[in-house]
Parts: C-alpha cells; structure tokens; sequence
C-alpha cells in the first residue's frame, strides 16, 4: 500500500515552454502532498506544501508564480513549471501524505528529471 | 537552527563488508527519526523509523540505532550487497510540524 506515482518520469523541453507534472497517490488519499527539487549530489529541498482543496503554501526563495502548484483531488496534485530555463533543470520529487490514519509519514514518489535547454 | 549533518559523505566498501552511517541532529524536541535509502534517479524509501522513545530498529539488514541524549543517529548495514549502493538519507520530524529536515546524505558504494 502507500504508492505514489508521478508523470512523467522524465521530461526534456525549450526554455521559455511550461511543463506539467502530475503527482498521484494510488491507493490512498493525500490530504497533504509536498513538492521536492533536487539539484545532483544534494539532498530534497521542499518548494511547497498542499493541501487538497487550498492554496499551496510555498517555502521561502521559491517563486509561487513560476511553480503553480494545484491540489485539486485527495489523489493527484501537479506541478507546473512556467517558462523554464535550463537553471530550472533539477530532479522534482513529490510526497503525499493521509493525516487521518497515516500520521506524519511522507510516501515518496519516483521522481521526475526535468532538463531544460 | 535546526540541522540534520550525516557524514561521511561518501563510503566505498566491499560486496559483503558491514558499513555504519552516522547521523547527528540538532533537531529538538523531535517526534520520530527515519532513515531512507534512495537509489539514483529514484524517490526515497522508507528503511526505519524510530520515536524518539526508541533506540533501536531493525529491517532485515539495515539497523538504524538512536541516542536522543547525544542527539545522533547511526544506521548499520550488514553483509552489504551491490544493490546497497544507493545514497542514505537521515530525516527528522520536529515535534509539533508534519515537516521533514533532511539530512545531507551518505553516497554508498558496494564494489564486487
């Protein structure tokens, strides 16, 4: 049980174009999903935390406008990077999580590898 | 500020060999401590997890250990195989928040 699924696993586009990533639990319901970035030989960096139904709330230093995030069912949430630039190349990781019965534990996806050129 | 250090790095060993990872919070108070195994190119997976009460967990080869007095965290593997290589990352949950503090991650090894 607990899987999380993300799409596309990887994805390569033109700067300037937007990119769309789904994130979905499959056999639960996220009340709460979080949003990972990556950069090589680092750890997870949280960008924003949603809630299904809500705004998202984002960490400081990332820009809400370029990263729009949506929450809209218990069990998919996306990640949209807006007009991106090869600095925006990163692995995006997502997290959800099911308050009422599965306390503060974060079930991970498998992540996606954005190359931006 | 809370911090979660892991060291070393980086670890090399030999197929069979036992490794330990060191982890060291400042994280405090602190509800549970995990440690993940994430391959390259791939999410994070669940090894262990321990309360703060705990201060020893088991999951098959992995024995992730824990002294809320000096604050510090280890994991221990045992009779490594190849498909341990992987990076090891210590997570912890400050009291009172669903938020995780990751630690900066050893980058195992196994060589044949």
């Amino acid at each position: 049980g607990a899987v999380v699924s993300q799409h596309p696993s990887r994805v390569i586009c033109k700067s300037g174009t937007s990119v769309k990533i789904e994130c979905r639990s499959l056999d639960f319901q996220a009340t709460t999903m979080f949003w990972y970035r990556q950069f090589p030989k680092q750890s997870l960096m949280l960008m924003a935390t949603s809630n299904e139904g809500s705004k998202a709330t984002y960490e400081q230093g990332v820009e809400k406008d370029k990263f729009l995030i949506n929450h809209a069912s218990l069990t998919l949430s996306t990640l949209t990077v807006t007009s991106a630039h090869p600095e925006d190349s990163s692995f995006y990781i997502c997290s959800a999580r099911d308050l009422p019965t599965g306390g503060s534990e974060q079930f991970f996806g498998p992540g996606t590898r954005l190359t931006v050129l | 500020k809370n911090q979660v250090e892991q060291s070393p790095q980086s670890l090399i060993i030999l197929e069979g060999k036992n490794c330990t990872l060191q982890c060291n919070y400042t994280v405090s108070p602190f509800s549970n401590l995990r440690w993940y195994k994430q391959d390259t190119g791939r999410g994070p997976v669940s090894l262990t997890i321990m309360t703060f009460s705990e201060n020893t967990k088991s999951n098959g080869r992995y024995t992730a250990t824990l002294d809320a007095d000096t604050k510090q965290s280890s994991l221990h593997i045992t009779a490594s195989q190849l498909s341990d290589s992987a990076s090891y990352i210590c997570v912890v949950s400050p009291s009172g928040t669903y938020k995780y503090i990751f630690g900066t991650g050893t980058r195992l090894k196994v060589l044949a």
